[in-house]
């Protein structure tokens, strides 16, 4: 089972780049048997998807943070990483990694995802 | 894009069955069988527990079970036990190439 371990600054300056990185274990980043994804959590409350990225397809970002976000695939290292520009006080939160596995369904013609595996999560705090 | 929408708690005693709904729109749940459910347990990673609606991954109780009516998906935790005691959050695809998250239940044992 493919395991997920995020990595990065856990402070980071109002108006900065937060940059998270993934390190992919058990498996291969370029595989192409997921698409990896960010998700957040701020204190208290729910899940926030960020976006995902796949071996050679276009990323796909959250719209409310689009403007500022990247997902890329570092094959040398492994790695996924995220980058967040600008970043506030409501930036702040408990940054996860995820496989995003996908299911064809032959007979609709239609692909299916779910998260899993899912990394521990890392916090970051936004604050000068 | 608006979260789906989840009741902020549920609670029940031990042995007893709950349900938890999952409201979207047609972009989303009502779509096709995007649906999948995760437990999320304090400082730790969440845990898929349902996907494609129904399907139950190796490992995950038969006390767990999905289904679907419409714009709205439902979670089912029968047999409750102490353990079940977390946060339980839906996740769709939409027809915009996005995923979105539920607003998360509270689950009380």
């Amino acid at each position: 089972q493919v395991q997920l371990q995020e990595s990065g600054p856990g402070l980071v300056k109002p108006s900065q780049t937060l940059s998270l990185s993934c390190t992919v274990s058990r498996g291969s980043v370029t595989s192409g048997s997921y698409y990896w994804s960010w998700i957040r959590q701020p204190a208290g409350k729910g899940l926030e998807w960020i976006g995902r990225v796949s071996t050679g397809g276009s990323p796909s970002y959250n719209p409310s943070l689009k403007s500022r976000v990247t997902i890329s695939i570092d094959p040398s290292k492994n790695q996924f990483s995220l980058n967040l520009t600008s970043v506030t006080a409501a930036d702040t939160a408990v940054y996860y990694c995820a496989g995003v596995t996908s299911n064809y369904h032959f007979w609709s013609g239609y692909y299916t995802y779910w998260f899993d595996p899912w990394g521990q999560g890392t916090l970051v705090t936004v604050s000068s | 894009q608006s979260a789906l929408a989840q009741p902020a708690s549920v609670s029940g005693s031990p042995g007893q069955t709950i349900a938890i709904s999952c409201t979207g729109s047609s972009s989303d749940i009502g779509d096709y069988d995007y649906v999948s459910w995760y437990q999320h347990r304090p400082g730790k990673a969440p845990r898929l527990m349902i996907f494609d609606v129904t399907t139950r991954p190796s490992g995950v109780s038969n006390r767990f079970s999905g289904s679907k009516s419409g714009n709205t998906a439902s979670l089912t935790i029968s047999g409750l036990q102490a353990e079940d005691e977390a946060d339980y959050y839906c996740s769709s695809y939409t027809t915009n190439t996005t995923h979105v998250f539920g607003s998360g239940t509270k689950v009380t044992v």
